[in-house]
């Protein structure tokens, strides 16, 4: 079965924690996106990378960090410096960026810090 | 302002009813434009996508574009209880740009 999967699905951080979120894709997608979900916002881009060893910061990258060696990789590292990291993360690809990008999601990861 | 608005809800209908989901927008470059639907604690998942203005359908789902007046809208008959969800509005220019998303509106859809 071709899909995105997210681990761990419920992840707890004590304050000053770096954690890392894990996203593995299987469809050959070259595309790669993350994104914050808190109630009534929508989803907010953190980060997302077009291709193998690129990456752009999104709307709300401060705080966070990703790296892309593997097409099918892109993990996120909510570090320390994210004053407030408690959300639903999800990891989205795309087959190709050039056109109306559609986008296919994980089940998501929830962050909570105690 | 955002650049995709979209009332957040929630929205209660009985079972049987036609739903009006609706979204606005701002930037006049849009040319696609998308509804995903999210259950509880899942990853959205695309239901239809549309491209410049006019209607798409499919099944009970009928999305609509009106660009003259930046208007978004996503219609359900017959809705159902597992239609119950909320139903996110996206949009973008196409080309190697962001897919801009709305904040999302809840729907319950009751027996």
């Amino acid at each position: 079965d071709g899909g995105i999967t997210q681990s761990p699905k419920y992840l707890f951080r004590k304050e000053g924690q770096n954690v890392t979120l894990s996203c593995e894709q299987n469809l050959n997608h070259d595309a790669m996106y993350w994104y914050r979900q808190d109630p009534g916002q929508g989803l907010r881009l953190i980060y997302y990378s077009q291709i193998v060893n690129d990456f752009q910061k999104g709307d709300i990258a401060e705080g966070y960090s990703v790296s892309r060696e593997k097409k099918e990789s892109f993990p996120l590292t909510v570090t320390s410096a994210q004053k407030n990291p408690t959300a639903f993360y999800l990891c989205a690809s795309s087959l190709d960026p050039s056109s109306y990008n559609e986008q296919f999601f994980g089940p998501g990861t929830r962050l909570t810090v105690l | 302002q955002k650049e995709v608005e979209q009332d957040p809800g929630p929205l209660s209908v009985p079972e049987g009813a036609i739903v009006s989901l609706n979204c606005t927008y701002s930037n006049s470059a849009f040319q696609y434009f998308m509804w995903y639907r999210q259950y509880s604690r899942k990853g959205p998942e695309l239901l239809m996508y549309t491209y410049s203005s006019g209607n798409k359908e499919d099944g009970r789902f009928t999305a609509q574009v009106d660009k003259s007046s930046k208007y978004i809208s996503l219609f359900i008959r017959d809705s159902q209880p597992s239609d119950s969800a909320t139903y996110l509005c996206g949009a973008n220019r196409g080309g190697y740009n962001k897919l801009i998303f709305g904040a999302g509106t809840r729907l319950a859809v009751h027996p």
